[in-house]
């Protein structure tokens, strides 16, 4: 079955340092990969969209990039501040519909 | 501000009970979501509406009857459900169609219990 794994549940950085996020697939063939960001108590808010035929993307600090033949996604997030903190979620999409998510990575930037 | 709206943003019900909850856009989107979100899990897809036709359903529980009757509005309608159920239901839209990638548009969600 399809699998979107973010393989780690949280991760805690200093400051500054630039943040990395993991996002591997198995069983999908993604026509492109969206990475969102979500607040406690709110709804994901869509960040960056990278395409099958694409290696990387950049918007302002952030960075995606996407790798189809090892399956995997790195998200970073570079001169890393407090307000960065939050849970950060991969999704997948094929079909012109179906977008499916991973469980997210909850980020903790420590000042 | 998202351009999504959801209500109500929670609810308590009991498992006999018979609730809907609604999302609203006027962002012009032609394709709505419904998705689950339960502690330490992925979202769950559960329902998707293409131009106000069903063309997604994730395996979901008769429990659940979504309802779209133009692209602007979606409804989840629940009945006798089950304290399992209790989840954060997110409501997304976007524009598809066209080489399709388009972003999701999320509501701020409807926080379930049911007891």
């Amino acid at each position: 079955s399809q699998k979107i794994e973010q393989n780690s549940e949280a991760l805690n950085i200093q400051e500054g340092k630039t943040a990395t996020l993991t996002c591997n697939y198995t069983n999908y063939s993604p026509a492109y990969l969206q990475w969102y960001r979500q607040d406690p108590g709110r709804g994901p808010v869509f960040l960056l969209l990278i395409r099958e035929n694409e290696k990387e993307k950049r918007k302002e600090r952030l960075k995606v990039t996407f790798d189809t033949t090892l399956k995997q996604s790195l998200f970073h997030i570079t001169a890393s501040q407090p307000a960065d903190s939050a849970t950060y979620l991969c999704a997948l999409g094929s079909s012109a519909s179906k977008i499916i998510f991973g469980s997210g990575t909850r980020l903790s930037i420590r000042p | 501000e998202t351009g999504v709206t959801q209500t109500p943003r929670h609810l308590v019900m009991g498992m006999t009970n018979k609730k809907s909850l609604k999302c609203e856009q006027h962002l012009g989107h032609n394709a709505m979501y419904w998705y689950k979100q339960s502690a330490k899990k992925p979202l769950e897809l559960m329902f998707v509406y293409n131009f106000k036709e069903q063309t997604e359903n994730n395996s979901v529980p008769s429990r659940f009857s979504p309802e779209c009757p133009n692209s602007s509005h979606l409804f989840l309608h629940l009945h006798t459900l089950q304290p399992e159920d209790s989840a954060l239901y997110l409501c997304a839209s976007r524009i598809s169609g066209g080489g399709d990638t388009g972003e999701l548009f999320f509501g701020e969600g409807s926080r379930l219990t049911v007891l």
